[in-house]
């Protein structure tokens, strides 16, 4: 167990649909970053908050939506569910701003699928 | 644009064959390289993070090293359980410390 608890671990819908997922970070990390990862691509980095604020932002699509909340957990909502958008998602944490690299630690990632 | 490639793409190693998986890399000021292994179906696990050229670490069969372009994760006498998917990937001093990972290197290795 990594510590970062990521809800629902399989999800299946249509398209068109509205989807919610939902992380809780490491304790005593502030930062939380989403990834999307599909069969045929690598870890794709979609948007990173740091204690409630937007900090850094990827490939995410406009239908995607994201915000980390005061207890620090966040929530990914995807909206107008498309085929392609069937993939895991990650949330990963980490404890944020310091000097050095800062280790990310993943969940255990939501899979999605979309028929 | 920070970017990481990864080779090869897949390696098939009998046990206690030892072989090496390279990550080469572009960014634009490394704060540090990482190394992650990937189960499948499941959410990558930390390895090792290096900071510096030259630089060297161990842990059990694994071994990474760091030059100015490119890493190199070394494993030696591998057994079946270390199938997995390794993935390396870059954090920059810009930015806000996002990871920018390669499509990592399917390794099994058979009994």
């Amino acid at each position: 167990d990594s510590g970062v608890t990521q809800t629902p671990k399989h999800l299946i819908t249509a398209t068109g649909q509205r989807v919610t997922l939902r992380c809780s970070p490491r304790s005593g990390d502030l930062s939380v970053y989403w990834y999307q990862q599909s069969l045929d691509q690598g870890l794709q980095f979609l948007i990173q908050y740091y204690n409630g604020e937007e900090r850094a932002k990827g490939n995410i699509l406009e239908r995607f939506s994201a915000q980390q909340f005061p207890d620090l957990h966040s929530e990914l909502n995807l909206s107008s569910l498309e085929l392609g958008d069937s993939a895991l998602y990650f949330c990963a944490s980490s404890v944020g701003y310091r000097s050095g690299a800062n280790v990310l630690t993943f969940g255990a990632g939501s899979r999605l699928t979309v028929l | 644009e920070d970017q990481v490639t990864q080779s090869p793409e897949a390696l098939r190693l009998q046990e206690g064959e030892s072989s090496s998986l390279n990550c080469s890399y572009t960014v634009s000021g490394l704060r540090g390289l990482f190394w992650y292994r990937q189960d499948p179906g499941k959410g990558p696990e930390f390895l090792f993070t290096l900071y510096s050229a030259g630089e060297e670490k161990e842990k059990e069969r694994l071994k990474a090293t760091l030059t100015k372009k490119e890493s190199f994760l070394h494993i030696t006498a591998p057994k079946p359980e270390d199938s997995a998917t390794y993935l390396c990937a870059v954090q920059a001093n810009t930015g806000f410390q996002k990871l920018v990972f390669g499509t990592g290197t399917r390794l099994l290795v058979s009994p």
